[in-house]
């Protein structure tokens, strides 16, 4: 069935350094792949999305690569910063437009240390 | 531009008893989609809603209804509620030909 791998679980790193968090889907027809940060009793927020035409995707200090042929897709946070301390979640979608589900994964528990 | 807003913030109900929940989409959003979160764990996808339908589903039982009305705004429906459907319970909208889901802020759900 549809799955959506997440690694690691918890993530702790020193302020300045960078961060990379690693997914894997299942689904072979996903085509759209989005990043979700979540802090503390908030609602996940979109932070980067990647579709299955591209390969890397960059926004200012986050990154995001896909590699289809593995069904492996990554997030990178560089030079981070103590609020970048949140749940990260990775997501797969099948399906055009808006009509697919969203497939989780289990989240990674980012600490950045001042 | 409101965003994604869900009512009520906070319910607790005991077991057996019944729950609505209410989500209104981002301005220009016409699809709402429902997820489950259980403490420490991603959002799982309950059902999906469009022109009033509900378009596609997830592994969750009957118990879990929903409906939409012409406005787009959204219900989620549980009868007969178990101790493990205390979670949080989100909403996402999207528009049309966009993938992009934005979530509401939730109901958390307790059940006694």
């Amino acid at each position: 069935g549809e799955n959506v791998e997440q690694h690691p679980s918890t993530l702790s790193v020193q302020e300045g350094d960078s961060a990379v968090i690693k997914c894997t889907y299942s689904d072979s027809a996903s085509n759209y792949f989005p990043w979700y940060k979540q802090e503390l009793g908030k609602r996940p927020q979109l932070i980067i999305d990647i579709r299955s035409n591209v390969g890397e995707k960059k926004d200012q200090r986050i990154a995001v690569t896909l590699n289809k042929t593995a069904k492996h897709f990554s997030l990178h946070i560089t030079e981070t910063q103590p609020e970048d301390s949140a749940v990260y979640f990775c997501a797969a979608q099948h399906g055009s437009g808006n009509t697919g589900k969203l497939i989780f994964g289990q989240g990674t528990t980012l600490q950045v240390k001042p | 531009d409101a965003g994604v807003t869900q009512s009520p913030t906070h319910l607790i109900k005991t077991r057996g008893q019944q729950v609505t929940l209410r989500c209104s989409p981002k301005s220009g959003h016409d699809t709402v989609s429902w997820y489950q979160q259980a403490l420490g764990q991603g959002p799982q996808f309950i059902f999906q809603y469009y022109e009033e339908e509900e378009r596609q589903r997830g592994n969750f039982p009957d118990r879990f209804s929903g409906h939409q009305y012409p406005n787009y705004s959204s219900e989620l429906n549980v009868n007969a509620l178990l101790l493990g459907d205390s979670a949080l319970y989100l909403c996402a909208s999207s528009g049309a030909g966009t993938s992009t889901q934005y979530f509401g802020p939730g109901t958390r759900l307790t059940v006694l």
